[in-house]
């Protein structure tokens, strides 16, 4: 089983709703990342936050807001998302920033369906 | 930026054979080249990873070479086994400008299925 864990597994939305999407990880690691994956593609980077602050933003539309609110946890908040949104929303974590080529561990993922 | 390709995109051997999996990638700065197994409906796990200073590297059934002057890497599983059957990707580190990061870029995947 995976060290990083997301919730929900599933979601499904309209395109007015607000929802969450919720990482957690006890590893005592200071990196967290938010991944997309579209069927059959690889990860895309979204957002990185090292030591709790907002390190690299891959130009992601507003409609998706990262959150960080401490070491363990990371949040994504999503606001009238379209349907191409639909998506598997990957967390991951790793023992500091990048820049020195540390493993990441992934989550399972969130599903994400918008209606 | 880098570009990592990965070759074949599906494979499907026999129960006991072996399968390679090749990725390269195209940036000299490149120094760090995991490979994740992603089962379905799970995220990707790391399974080997490899850095630049190093040639090969083995974890039981699962090995990787790293050719830096080619710049090439596989992955070579022997003696699959059914649960080997997953999309693995390679992924080489890049140095990334914003805030002084590397980021991993991916290669598109493979499928290996592995017959009974």
């Amino acid at each position: 089983d995976t060290e990083v864990t997301q919730t929900p597994k599933h979601l499904v939305m309209g395109m007015t709703n607000k929802k969450s999407l919720k990482c957690e990880q006890h590893m005592g690691h200071r990196a967290m990342y938010w991944y997309k994956q579209k069927a059959k593609k690889p990860p895309e980077l979204m957002f990185v936050y090292s030591y709790e602050k907002l390190s690299i933003n891959e130009s992601v539309p507003s409609r998706f807001s990262p959150e960080c609110p401490n070491s363990s946890l990371l949040n994504l908040h999503l606001h009238a998302l379209q349907p191409e949104d639909s998506a598997l929303y990957l967390c991951a974590s790793s023992q500091d920033r990048w820049d020195r080529s540390i493993p990441l561990h992934f989550g399972n993922g969130t599903r994400l369906t918008v209606t | 930026g880098e570009n990592v390709e990965q070759h074949p995109s599906t494979l499907s051997v026999q129960e006991g054979d072996s399968a390679v999996i090749k990725c390269t990638y195209s940036d000299s700065a490149s120094n760090y080249f995991p490979w994740y197994k992603q089962e379905l409906g799970k995220g990707p796990q790391l399974i080997i990873d490899i850095r630049s200073n190093v040639g090969e590297k083995k974890d039981q059934r699962i090995a990787v070479t790293l050719n830096k002057t080619a710049k090439h890497f596989s992955l070579h599983i022997t003696e699959t086994q059914p649960e080997d059957s997953a999309v693995y990707f390679c992924a080489a580190s890049w140095p990334y400008a914003q805030g002084g990061s590397e980021k991993l870029v991916f290669g598109k995947g493979t499928k290996l299925t592995v017959n009974p």
